[in-house]
């Protein structure tokens, strides 16, 4: 079966640093979302992205969040200056939007601001 | 969104069928009803998704109740592996963009 990967599978910074969590979507998928989890919640919506734009996004998803699909394949959510509360797991997922399609998700990337 | 209603958790035995039952009052005509689940320490995993019909696949069945206010996801055999949270989440099959909105979902238990 077709997968989502994602890169790092974790990534640790400092606060205040810039940084970019890295999806490879299925190749013939359309839409793409960012998803995020903080320990012990539930699963949050971010952002969904496409034909190289946002097409929408949640009220979590601030000036400090941007996504980007820099190549045609990679998809990329920045955090440009990080807060200890961004510490989290974040999931991308992607869809080919036929009727009654689904969205599949990737393993995910922990990241911890310190 | 169409709100879902799942027990907070529940428990099975192993080798035991479970049903977990998700009622969806709100529903409209478009709207198909997944369900993911989370292992522990993973990212959501595709279960089953149907739209009016019941559903099999080779991980569970769905039961869709004729109205369609209500459905089951029934594990015909629980293992230890299917220890998670499930979610049962609508989504409407019209509009290609829509998210998936995760609500708390039911955290089952299997018992060895």
């Amino acid at each position: 079966e077709p997968e989502v990967t994602q890169t790092p599978s974790h990534q640790v910074t400092q606060m205040g640093q810039e940084v970019i969590l890295r999806c490879v979507p299925i190749s013939n998928h359309l839409y793409f979302y960012w998803y995020r989890q903080i320990l012990g919640q539930k699963v949050e919506f971010l952002v969904s992205f496409y034909n190289n734009e946002i097409s929408e996004k949640s009220e979590i998803f601030d000036d400090q969040f941007s996504v980007e699909r820099p190549d045609g394949s990679n998809f990329t959510l920045k955090i440009r200056s990080t807060k200890l509360e961004d510490s989290a797991m974040y999931f991308c997922a992607s869809i080919n939007p036929t009727g009654g399609s689904r969205p599949y998700f990737g393993p995910g990337t922990r990241l911890t601001v310190l | 969104d169409a709100k879902t209603t799942q027990p907070n958790s529940m428990e099975s035995n192993e080798e035991e069928p479970v049903h977990l039952p998700c009622n969806h009052s709100t529903i409209s005509g478009t709207d198909y009803i997944h369900w993911y689940r989370q292992l522990p320490s993973q990212g959501p995993e595709y279960v089953i998704h149907g739209l009016t019909s019941n559903v099999n696949n080779r991980m569970a069945s769905l039961a869709i109740a004729e109205d369609r206010k209500s459905s089951t996801l029934i594990l015909h055999r629980a293992t230890l592996r299917d220890a998670a949270v499930y979610y049962c989440i609508l989504r409407r099959g019209s509009s290609g963009n829509t998210p998936l909105v995760f609500g708390k979902g039911t955290r089952l238990s299997v018992i060895a």
